[in-house]
C-alpha cells in the first residue's frame, strides 16, 4: 500500500528552465508534507515543507504547491541549475495518527543539463 | 556545522553475524529515527525515539532487530543474526521542531551501507 507516490522515476530539464516534480498521496490524514534532496552516497537533505493549511510555500528557487482536493503536491525549481541534479523525495506525515512518522515516495531522479 | 554522524559507513558481513550500527544525533535534537533504504521498498521507517524513549518501532522486524539509545548522544541499531535480505542502506536522522507550525524537520546522516553475504 504505497500511500505516497512519485510516478516519474526520472526527469531531465535544461539549465535555466523550470523543473516540476510531482507527488500524489492517498491518506487523507496527512497534514504535513516535505521535500528532500539526495545526492549519491549521502543522506537525504531537507529542502522545503508545507502544512495542509497552506497551498503554497516558497523558499528562494524552490516552491511547493499543495492541492488537497486532488491529494497532489508539486515542487517547482526555477531556474534549474546543474547542481540541482539529485534524487528528490516527497514525504508526508499525519500528526493525529502517526506522530512524527514520515512516509516517503519512491523518489524522482532529476537531471539538469548544462 | 552540526550534522548527524553514522558509523560504520560500510559494512560487509556474513549471514548469521551480528551487526551494530551507531548514530550520533545533532546536539540538542531530542528525536532520533532509523530508516532503511532498499531498491524494492524505498525509504522506510524502522523505529524512532523521543527523549531516548522508543515511540514507534512498528516498522522493525522484532525477532532480529533491536534499537536503543544508551544516552542522548548515541543511538544503536543491531541486527542479530543478520540475513542477506537485510542488505540495504540504513539511515539515522535526528529531529528538531522548526518554525511556527510546530512540526518536526528530520536531518539525515550519511547512512551505513550494509551487505550481508
Amino acid at each position: 500500500d504505497q500511500q505516497v507516490k512519485q510516478n516519474s522515476p526520472s526527469l531531465s530539464v535544461q539549465e535555466g528552465r523550470i523543473s516540476i516534480l510531482n507527488c500524489d498521496y492517498t491518506n487523507s490524514m496527512f497534514d504535513y508534507f516535505l521535500w528532500y534532496k539526495k545526492y549519491p552516497a549521502e543522506g537525504p537533505t531537507f529542502l522545503i515543507s508545507i502544512s495542509s493549511i497552506k497551498d503554497k510555500n516558497e523558499d528562494g528557487r524552490f516552491t511547493v504547491f499543495l492541492n488537497k482536493s486532488a491529494k497532489h503536491l508539486s515542487l517547482h525549481i526555477v531556474p534549474s541549475q546543474p547542481g540541482d541534479s539529485a534524487v528528490y523525495f516527497c514525504a508526508a506525515s499525519a500528526r493525529a495518527t502517526s506522530g512524527s512518522r514520515l512516509t516517503f515516495g519512491e523518489g524522482t531522479q532529476l537531471t539538469v543539463n548544462p | 556545522d552540526a550534522r548527524v554522524t553514522q558509523t560504520p559507513r560500510h559494512k560487509v558481513t556474513e549471514m548469521g553475524q551480528e551487526v551494530t550500527m551507531r548514530c550520533q544525533p545533532i546536539l540538542g535534537h531530542n528525536t532520533v529515527f532509523w530508516y532503511r533504504q532498499t531498491m524494492m521498498q524505498g525509504l522506510e521507517l524502522l523505529a524512532y525515539f523521543r527523549n531516548r524513549a522508543p515511540l514507534d518501532d512498528s516498522g522493525m522486524p522484532k525477532d532480529r532487530f533491536s534499537a536503543e539509545m544508551p544516552d542522548a548522544t548515541l543511538a544503536t541499531l543491531k541486527i542479530q543474526p543478520s540475513e542477506p535480505r537485510d542488505s540495504a542502506v540504513y539511515f539515522c536522522a535526528s529531529g528538531l521542531v522548526l518554525g511556527g507550525e510546530g512540526r518536526e524537520t528530520q536531518y539525515f546522516g550519511p547512512g551505513t551501507r550494509l551487505l550481508v553475504l
